[in-house]
Protein backbone atom coordinates (compact mmCIF):
# COMPACT_ATOMS: atom_id res chain seq x y z
CA UNK A 1 0.00 0.00 0.00
CA UNK A 2 1.33 3.16 -0.89
CA UNK A 3 2.00 5.86 2.32
CA UNK A 4 3.02 8.95 2.11
CA UNK A 5 3.88 10.91 5.65
CA UNK A 6 3.74 14.62 4.62
CA UNK A 7 6.14 16.91 8.16
CA UNK A 8 7.98 19.85 8.42
CA UNK A 9 4.74 22.47 8.60
CA UNK A 10 4.04 25.02 10.87
CA UNK A 11 3.92 28.77 11.76
CA UNK A 12 6.91 30.70 9.81
CA UNK A 13 6.82 34.64 9.26
CA UNK A 14 6.80 36.24 6.00
CA UNK A 15 10.17 36.34 3.95
CA UNK A 16 11.31 33.18 6.54
CA UNK A 17 12.32 29.56 5.22
CA UNK A 18 11.21 25.94 5.64
CA UNK A 19 11.66 22.41 4.52
CA UNK A 20 8.67 20.37 4.19
CA UNK A 21 9.31 16.45 3.31
CA UNK A 22 7.60 13.08 2.12
CA UNK A 23 8.17 9.95 3.58
CA UNK A 24 7.13 7.37 1.04
CA UNK A 25 6.33 3.63 1.60
CA UNK A 26 4.91 0.28 -0.22
CA UNK A 27 6.40 1.41 -3.79
CA UNK A 28 10.07 1.52 -5.17
CA UNK A 29 10.47 5.34 -4.84
CA UNK A 30 12.66 5.40 -7.27
CA UNK A 31 10.92 4.36 -10.08
CA UNK A 32 8.09 7.60 -9.87
CA UNK A 33 7.34 11.03 -10.24
CA UNK A 34 7.00 13.04 -7.44
CA UNK A 35 4.79 16.37 -6.47
CA UNK A 36 3.56 18.88 -4.34
CA UNK A 37 -0.10 20.66 -4.35
CA UNK A 38 -1.09 23.07 -1.79
CA UNK A 39 -4.48 24.01 -0.93
CA UNK A 40 -4.95 27.57 0.66
CA UNK A 41 -7.85 27.06 3.40
CA UNK A 42 -11.30 27.26 1.80
CA UNK A 43 -9.56 27.49 -1.90
CA UNK A 44 -9.10 25.28 -4.84
CA UNK A 45 -6.03 22.59 -5.64
CA UNK A 46 -2.74 24.31 -6.88
CA UNK A 47 0.19 22.15 -8.60
CA UNK A 48 3.00 23.38 -6.87
CA UNK A 49 6.06 21.52 -8.11
CA UNK A 50 7.04 17.82 -9.83
CA UNK A 51 10.39 16.06 -9.82
CA UNK A 52 10.64 13.39 -12.32
CA UNK A 53 12.79 10.95 -14.43
CA UNK A 54 16.40 9.31 -13.96
CA UNK A 55 17.70 13.55 -14.11
CA UNK A 56 15.69 14.76 -11.44
CA UNK A 57 13.97 16.98 -13.76
CA UNK A 58 12.22 19.71 -12.25
CA UNK A 59 8.98 21.78 -12.72
CA UNK A 60 7.42 24.65 -11.13
CA UNK A 61 4.70 26.78 -10.77
CA UNK A 62 4.73 30.30 -11.65
CA UNK A 63 3.77 31.29 -8.06
CA UNK A 64 6.73 29.59 -6.51
CA UNK A 65 9.43 29.74 -9.17
CA UNK A 66 12.66 30.97 -8.16
CA UNK A 67 11.70 30.42 -4.22
CA UNK A 68 10.74 26.61 -3.74
CA UNK A 69 13.43 23.96 -4.44
CA UNK A 70 11.93 20.42 -4.94
CA UNK A 71 14.58 17.14 -4.64
CA UNK A 72 14.55 13.81 -3.56
CA UNK A 73 16.63 11.31 -2.18
CA UNK A 74 15.92 7.74 -3.36
CA UNK A 75 18.01 6.35 -0.57
CA UNK A 76 15.91 8.02 2.21
CA UNK A 77 12.64 7.25 -0.03
CA UNK A 78 11.90 10.86 1.01
CA UNK A 79 11.02 14.06 -0.96
CA UNK A 80 11.30 17.79 -0.28
CA UNK A 81 10.57 20.93 -0.77
CA UNK A 82 12.50 24.35 0.44
CA UNK A 83 10.55 26.88 0.44
CA UNK A 84 12.11 30.46 1.05
CA UNK A 85 10.78 34.31 0.53
CA UNK A 86 7.91 32.76 2.29
CA UNK A 87 4.83 34.89 1.96
CA UNK A 88 1.24 35.08 3.35
CA UNK A 89 -0.23 33.65 0.29
CA UNK A 90 1.57 30.56 0.90
CA UNK A 91 -0.72 29.36 3.94
CA UNK A 92 -1.65 26.24 2.88
CA UNK A 93 -1.73 22.92 3.02
CA UNK A 94 0.94 20.94 1.33
CA UNK A 95 0.10 17.63 -0.21
CA UNK A 96 2.62 15.27 -1.51
CA UNK A 97 1.85 12.79 -3.97
CA UNK A 98 3.16 10.02 -6.24
CA UNK A 99 3.10 9.91 -10.04
CA UNK A 100 1.81 6.80 -12.21
CA UNK A 101 5.34 6.97 -13.30
CA UNK A 102 8.71 7.88 -13.51
CA UNK A 103 7.87 11.22 -16.18
CA UNK A 104 4.37 11.85 -14.23
CA UNK A 105 3.93 15.68 -12.85
CA UNK A 106 0.53 14.91 -12.25
CA UNK A 107 -0.53 13.66 -8.89
CA UNK A 108 -2.37 10.07 -8.46
CA UNK A 109 -1.45 9.03 -4.63
CA UNK A 110 -1.95 11.52 -2.53
CA UNK A 111 -0.63 11.45 1.15
CA UNK A 112 -2.78 13.51 4.30
CA UNK A 113 -0.69 16.97 3.85
CA UNK A 114 1.20 19.29 6.26
CA UNK A 115 0.04 23.04 6.89
CA UNK A 116 1.99 25.38 6.54
CA UNK A 117 1.06 29.31 8.32
CA UNK A 118 2.63 32.08 6.68
CA UNK A 119 2.12 35.18 9.41
CA UNK A 120 2.63 38.71 8.62
CA UNK B 1 0.09 31.01 -18.00
CA UNK B 2 -3.03 29.12 -18.93
CA UNK B 3 -6.53 29.12 -17.13
CA UNK B 4 -8.51 25.88 -16.86
CA UNK B 5 -11.99 26.34 -16.20
CA UNK B 6 -14.65 24.08 -14.41
CA UNK B 7 -18.32 24.91 -13.68
CA UNK B 8 -18.56 26.19 -10.35
CA UNK B 9 -21.38 24.15 -8.69
CA UNK B 10 -23.55 21.74 -10.55
CA UNK B 11 -26.74 19.88 -8.95
CA UNK B 12 -27.87 15.79 -9.90
CA UNK B 13 -30.47 13.81 -8.38
CA UNK B 14 -29.74 10.78 -6.48
CA UNK B 15 -29.40 8.29 -9.78
CA UNK B 16 -29.01 10.95 -12.28
CA UNK B 17 -26.30 11.51 -14.65
CA UNK B 18 -24.49 14.84 -15.02
CA UNK B 19 -21.43 15.91 -16.95
CA UNK B 20 -18.80 17.76 -15.14
CA UNK B 21 -16.57 19.98 -18.34
CA UNK B 22 -12.76 21.00 -17.79
CA UNK B 23 -11.44 23.50 -20.27
CA UNK B 24 -8.34 25.02 -21.10
CA UNK B 25 -7.88 29.06 -22.03
CA UNK B 26 -4.83 28.16 -24.87
CA UNK B 27 -8.18 26.07 -26.76
CA UNK B 28 -9.10 22.52 -27.20
CA UNK B 29 -8.32 20.03 -24.76
CA UNK B 30 -6.32 16.99 -26.13
CA UNK B 31 -4.87 14.19 -25.47
CA UNK B 32 -1.41 15.90 -24.73
CA UNK B 33 -3.06 17.73 -21.54
CA UNK B 34 -3.36 14.03 -20.05
CA UNK B 35 -6.58 15.52 -18.20
CA UNK B 36 -6.82 14.39 -14.50
CA UNK B 37 -10.06 14.41 -12.46
CA UNK B 38 -9.38 14.05 -8.79
CA UNK B 39 -12.66 14.11 -5.87
CA UNK B 40 -12.72 15.96 -2.83
CA UNK B 41 -15.05 15.71 0.09
CA UNK B 42 -14.96 18.15 3.32
CA UNK B 43 -12.17 17.64 5.38
CA UNK B 44 -10.00 14.55 3.15
CA UNK B 45 -7.62 14.91 0.99
CA UNK B 46 -7.94 14.55 -2.68
CA UNK B 47 -8.23 11.22 -4.23
CA UNK B 48 -7.80 10.64 -8.30
CA UNK B 49 -10.43 9.29 -10.17
CA UNK B 50 -9.35 9.57 -13.63
CA UNK B 51 -6.22 10.03 -15.48
CA UNK B 52 -4.90 10.44 -19.05
CA UNK B 53 -8.48 11.03 -20.38
CA UNK B 54 -10.58 8.04 -19.32
CA UNK B 55 -8.51 5.40 -17.23
CA UNK B 56 -9.79 4.77 -14.35
CA UNK B 57 -8.01 3.71 -10.35
CA UNK B 58 -8.78 0.82 -8.67
CA UNK B 59 -10.91 2.55 -6.35
CA UNK B 60 -12.55 4.45 -8.96
CA UNK B 61 -16.27 3.51 -8.84
CA UNK B 62 -17.87 1.98 -12.36
CA UNK B 63 -20.32 4.99 -12.56
CA UNK B 64 -17.67 7.54 -13.07
CA UNK B 65 -16.14 7.81 -16.80
CA UNK B 66 -14.00 10.32 -18.65
CA UNK B 67 -13.83 11.63 -21.98
CA UNK B 68 -13.38 14.49 -24.40
CA UNK B 69 -16.02 16.20 -25.62
CA UNK B 70 -16.72 19.51 -27.76
CA UNK B 71 -12.99 20.27 -26.73
CA UNK B 72 -13.24 20.33 -23.38
CA UNK B 73 -12.27 17.14 -20.89
CA UNK B 74 -15.46 15.53 -19.31
CA UNK B 75 -16.41 13.44 -16.10
CA UNK B 76 -20.17 11.82 -16.39
CA UNK B 77 -20.94 10.09 -13.17
CA UNK B 78 -23.92 7.97 -14.56
CA UNK B 79 -26.12 6.55 -11.39
CA UNK B 80 -25.30 9.34 -8.98
CA UNK B 81 -25.16 8.11 -4.85
CA UNK B 82 -25.34 10.53 -1.84
CA UNK B 83 -21.53 9.70 -1.28
CA UNK B 84 -20.52 11.18 -4.34
CA UNK B 85 -21.23 14.78 -3.12
CA UNK B 86 -18.39 16.80 -3.20
CA UNK B 87 -15.78 18.90 -4.63
CA UNK B 88 -14.06 18.00 -7.93
CA UNK B 89 -10.85 18.72 -9.86
CA UNK B 90 -9.59 18.26 -13.29
CA UNK B 91 -5.74 18.96 -13.73
CA UNK B 92 -4.27 19.57 -17.72
CA UNK B 93 -1.02 19.41 -18.29
CA UNK B 94 1.05 22.37 -19.78
CA UNK B 95 4.76 20.87 -20.76
CA UNK B 96 5.15 19.12 -17.77
CA UNK B 97 3.13 22.29 -15.69
CA UNK B 98 0.18 21.46 -13.72
CA UNK B 99 -2.69 23.70 -13.75
CA UNK B 100 -6.35 22.91 -11.64
CA UNK B 101 -9.32 23.92 -12.29
CA UNK B 102 -11.12 25.66 -10.18
CA UNK B 103 -13.43 23.23 -8.90
CA UNK B 104 -16.71 21.87 -9.05
CA UNK B 105 -19.07 21.56 -6.27
CA UNK B 106 -21.45 18.45 -7.05
CA UNK B 107 -24.38 18.79 -5.06
CA UNK B 108 -26.52 15.26 -4.98
CA UNK B 109 -30.02 16.41 -3.88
Amino acid sequence: EVQLLESGGGLVQSGGSLRLSCAASGFTFSSYGMSWVRQAPGKGLEWVSAIIGSVYTTYYADSVKGRFTISRDNSMDTLYLQMNSLRVEDTAVYYCAKGRGISATAPDSWGQGTLLTVSS
Amino acid sequence: QAVVTQEPSLTVSPGGTVTLTCGSSTGAVTSGHYPYWFQQRPGQAPRTLIYDISNKNSWTPARFSGSLLGGKAALTLSGAQPEDEAEYYCLLSYSGIGIFGGGTRLTVL
